[in-house]
């Protein structure tokens, strides 16, 4: 079955890069997700990236996306101690349709120490 | 500004009680999903709807069970709490098409005692 695999804990100091890493399964993947969860909140949409993509940069964030591994990255420059929460990778599920309902990973909880 | 609302933050119930939680969304989606979030197993679906009267199972269904009479509207039902079903849930919508971004909801942390 389908499933996204992130590693549980990054921990960086403020002002060092975070690279969060993620491998999924479903090839078929048209769109893949990071998602952000600051503490005692729901999930946002961080950003995304189309699978004709390799790269998508967006200010501090940078995407990358390896189709033949099967393995997704996102990079956060200059890391500061807002930055810090849970980040979970996602892809499409395969349930046919236009259901839409996404896979989630464990999600990573970054750590910024000052 | 889109949201998704959870009718509670914070809920303490006894063993064996009936629990509902309540979801609406102001953004017109078709789809609408129950997830449960616990420490180092992340969210995993429990049921998803993606029209009225319409339900799916996800991949914990056991003990919920829901109802989406109205499209805005997404209502997960514990029948019988028990305390294996402490956690937070967060509802989300989205709409169809290729590209989905999820709207979620602030979360319900539950406590069955």
């Amino acid at each position: 079955g389908e499933d996204v695999e992130q590693s549980l804990f990054l921990s960086v100091r403020e002002g060092d890069s975070s690279v969060i890493n993620c491998t999924y399964t479903d090839s078929s993947s048209t769109y893949l997700y990071w998602y952000k969860q600051e503490p005692g909140a729901g999930l946002q949409l961080l950003t995304y990236i189309f699978s004709n993509m390799d790269m998508k940069q967006d200010q501090r964030l940078t995407v990358l996306l390896n189709k033949k591994d099967k393995h997704l990255s996102l990079r956060i420059a200059d890391t500061q101690t807002g930055d810090s929460a849970i980040y979970f990778c996602a892809e499409r599920g395969g349930n046919g349709g236009s259901q839409g309902n996404l896979i989630f990973g464990k999600g990573t909880k970054l750590s910024v120490k000052p | 500004d889109v949201k998704v609302t959870q009718s509670s933050r914070y809920l303490v119930k006894r063993t064996g009680e009936k629990v509902f939680l309540e979801c609406v969304q102001d953004m017109d989606h078709e789809n609408m999903f129950w997830y449960r979030q616990d420490p180092g197993l992340g969210l995993r679906l429990i049921y998803f709807s993606y029209d009225v009267k319409m339900k799916e199972k996800g991949d914990i269904p056991e003990g919920y069970s829901v109802s989406r009479e109205k499209k805005e509207r997404f209502s997960l039902i514990l029948e019988s709490a028990s305390t294996n079903q402490t956690s937070m849930y967060l509802c989300a919508s989205s709409s169809g098409g290729a590209f989905t971004e999820a709207f979620f909801g602030q979360g319900t942390r539950l406590t069955v005692v």
